[in-house]
C-alpha cells in the first residue's frame, strides 16, 4: 500500500523560505522509473505542478518557479523535501506530494492528503 | 510555456453522458491523464495514458486523445460524479502541465 504525507509549517511570513517534507511508504525512490512530485493548489483555484525528482536524482522544475524551488530526496528515510524561497501571500495554497508513475503513461498515481500553507505577516 | 485549456464548467443530468475537453497544441502526441477532485479531498486518478482506467475506477469513465483535444467521458453520470476534473499532460519537453480544471455539476 502506497501512502504519502506532507509535513511542514502551516504559517510562514513573506520573504521567508518554506520547507516541506514528504514522507512516503510502500515504494522506494531507488527503484528505476519511480518519482515523487510536488503540486500546489491555492484556495478555490487549479492544481499547479511545482517539481519532480526521479529515482536517479534527475530533478525537474516548473519553468515559472524554477528560480525559487529546490527538491531533494533522502532514499534511506523515504523522504522528499521541497524548499521554496521568498514566499509571498500569493503562495498560500495546499501543497501536495504525489507518487509519479512513468511506465505505461506519465501520471501521479497516489497523492498525499495535502498541507495548507498560509503566507502572512 | 505549454498550456492546457478546459471549460470552467459542465452540467449534465443524472444518467446522461458528460464530456469534458482538454485542449493543447498537438496534445494527441503527449500522454494525458485525468484526475477527479471532490471538495476537501486530494485528487484521484481516473484515466491515465489517454484511455486507461486504474483499478477501482468505474467503467463509466473513459478517455480519448487525438489531434489537439483530449476528452474525458462519463457515461450514465451519477450524483457522486459531481466534482472538479483536471487534465494533465506530460512530455519530455514540457514536463508536467495541468489544465485549469472543470467543475462538473450533476443537475
Amino acid at each position: 500500500q502506497i501512502t504519502l504525507k506532507e509535513s511542514g509549517p502551516t504559517l510562514v511570513k513573506p520573504t521567508q523560505t518554506l520547507t516541506l517534507t514528504c514522507t512516503f511508504s510502500g515504494f522506494s525512490l531507488s527503484t528505476s522509473g519511480v518519482g515523487v512530485g510536488w503540486i500546489r493548489q491555492p484556495p478555490g483555484k487549479a492544481l499547479e505542478w511545482l517539481a519532480l525528482i526521479y529515482w536517479n536524482d534527475d530533478k525537474r522544475y516548473s519553468p515559472s518557479l524554477k528560480s525559487r524551488l529546490t527538491i531533494t530526496k533522502d532514499t534511506s528515510e523515504n523522504q522528499v523535501v521541497l524548499t521554496m524561497t521568498n514566499m509571498d501571500p500569493v503562495d498560500t495554497a495546499t501543497y501536495y506530494c504525489a507518487h509519479w508513475h512513468r511506465v505505461g503513461g506519465y501520471y501521479f498515481a497516489y497523492w498525499g492528503q495535502g498541507a495548507l500553507v498560509t503566507v502572512s505577516s | 510555456s505549454y498550456e492546457l485549456t478546459q471549460p470552467p464548467s459542465v452540467s449534465v443530468s443524472p444518467g446522461q453522458t458528460a464530456s469534458i475537453t482538454c485542449s493543447g497544441d498537438k496534445l494527441g502526441n503527449k500522454y494525458t491523464c485525468w484526475y477527479q477532485q471532490k471538495p476537501g479531498q486530494s485528487p484521484v486518478l481516473v484515466i491515465f495514458a489517454d484511455t486507461k482506467r486504474p483499478s477501482g475506477i468505474p467503467e463509466r469513465f473513459s478517455g480519448s486523445n487525438s489531434g489537439n483535444t483530449a476528452t474525458l467521458t462519463i457515461s450514465g453520470t451519477q450524483a457522486m460524479d459531481e466534482a472538479d476534473y483536471y487534465c494533465q499532460a506530460w512530455d519530455i519537453s514540457t514536463d508536467v502541465v495541468f489544465g485549469g480544471g472543470t467543475k462538473l455539476t450533476v443537475l
